[in-house]
């Protein structure tokens, strides 16, 4: 079975430019994550989809980040403009159902660095 | 509000010793407990988790966890380390039963293992 598909794994780009990351989940998985992990810190979520519905995007900083789910399989975040504080790896993961006690299985992760 | 502590950023041991990797949370309701490991440039992987059954939980690769409520506790252990086990491992928890319910990741503890 394949599992949680991000690209691209490393981004390089200079501040105010825009960025974007995909990710294609397992298949079947009705739930999709993003994260945010900065270096030495653990994972912090931005968004969570049920099929294409964003069910809590409140730590997500609506001024400059924007994420879509068409079709309720595929997502894509995107950042515009971004930071020199946006530099870090961005995580996808993706879950059988919406419940939170579901396992949740990630992807490799991009990582991203403005400069 | 639910919040986790991982009590060591980083612990060290001998190959063949025993392993405890220390968390600590604190939930509102019933609590769901995870332990998460990240191996570096590889996506995180559950290890194993508590949703309110058996206090004691196995995992893969050796490693248990036992719910202490009365000490709101979810330490992992492994009777004997090997040096596959060096990574970063995050304890995770989410409420049952909460409507404000979030998934939060501890910042992480880095398991070192000398040959």
């Amino acid at each position: 079975e394949a599992g949680v598909v991000q690209s691209p794994r490393y981004k390089i780009i200079e501040k105010k430019q825009p960025v974007a990351f995909w990710c294609n989940p397992i298949s079947g998985h009705n739930t999709l994550y993003w994260y945010l992990q900065n270096l030495g810190q653990g994972p912090e979520l931005l968004i969570r989809y049920e099929n294409e519905e964003a069910v809590d995007d409140s730590q997500l900083p609506k001024d400059r980040f924007s994420a879509e789910r068409l079709k309720g399989v595929d997502s894509t975040l995107k950042i515009q403009p971004a930071e020199l504080g946006d530099s870090a790896v961005y995580l996808c993961a993706s879950s059988l159902g919406g419940r939170l006690q579901e396992t949740q299985y990630f992807g490799p992760g991009t990582r991203l660095l403005v400069l | 509000a639910q919040s986790v502590t991982q009590l060591d950023s980083h612990v060290s041991v001998s190959e063949g010793t025993p392993v405890l990797l220390r968390c600590n949370y604190s939930s509102s309701y019933s609590p769901s407990l995870f332990w998460y490991v990240q191996h570096p440039n590889k996506g995180l992987q559950l290890l194993l988790k508590y949703t309110s059954a058996a206090t004691l939980v196995k995992g893969i690769n050796g490693f248990e966890a036992e719910f202490k409520k009365s000490e709101t506790s979810f330490h992992l252990t492994k009777p004997s380390a090997h040096m596959s086990d060096a990574a970063e491992y995050f304890c995770v928890v989410s409420d049952l039963k909460s409507s404000a319910s979030k998934i939060i990741f501890g910042s992480g503890t880095r398991l070192s293992i000398r040959p």
